[in-house]
């Protein structure tokens, strides 16, 4: 079967570093997206990979090694604002997306 | 403002009823889908439209129905409620379908009793 893995909960401070890591098995892969998601909202688009490597933007980056079945997403400077839920989705060999179940982040004063 | 809408933002439904959920996009996107998402769930598929006539099963389409008469409108039809599909629904699109970046609507919040 199709697995996205995500850690369920994480615990950051204000101004600090997190890294929220995806595992994957899917048949065959396209691509892989993480999706923002604040409470009681829609979801909104933050990254795509489908190369291996670093992707910067701003505070956040996107890290994807497709021989580990592996992304992060790292946040420098967190916010309160960063507080939400971060979706991992993977795009697999029907280009069907996979969803992960999400990571709810909590950012501490 | 460019974006998807949907309607209601929220529901309480008696079980065995029918309800239409209801989703725009003025974005002259091609693709549009529907979610559900559920407490430690990730979101899945329930139906899809690649473009305007044509609609395709997701991953969970059971009770669920589609059409896509025109670019704009993609509403979702429970043609008879049960409490298992108490979720929240999110109505999505992209301007390529299948491969290229989703964007969604608000969510509906939807209660079967």
């Amino acid at each position: 079967g199709q697995n996205i893995d995500q850690p369920t909960e994480m615990t950051a401070t204000e101004g600090a570093i997190v890294q929220i890591n995806c595992t994957y098995q899917t048949s065959g892969f396209n691509g892989l997206f993480w999706y923002q998601q604040h409470a009681g909202e829609a979801p909104t688009f933050l990254s795509y990979n489908v190369l291996d490597g670093l992707e910067e933007k701003g505070r956040f980056s996107s890290f994807l090694s497709r021989s580990k079945g592996y992304s992060y997403l790292l946040l420098k400077e967190l916010q309160m604002k960063d507080s939400a839920s971060y979706l991992c989705a993977v795009l697999d060999s029907n280009y069907q997306l996979i969803w992960g179940a999400g990571t709810k982040l909590i950012i501490k004063p | 403002i460019a974006g998807i809408t949907q309607a209601p933002t929220s529901q309480i439904l008696a079980a065995g009823r029918r309800m239409t959920l209801r989703c725009t996009q003025d974005m002259r996107h091609n693709a549009m889908y529907w979610y559900r998402q559920d407490l430690g769930l990730g979101l899945r598929l329930i139906h899809y439209s690649n473009t305007a006539g044509t609609t395709g099963k997701g991953e969970v389409p059971d009770g669920y129905s589609v059409s896509r008469a025109n670019t704009d409108d993609f509403p979702l039809t429970l043609a008879s409620a049960v409490p298992s599909q108490t979720s929240v629904y999110f109505c999505a699109s992209s301007a390529l379908p299948r491969t290229d970046t989703q964007y969604f609507g608000p969510g509906t919040r939807l209660t079967v009793l």
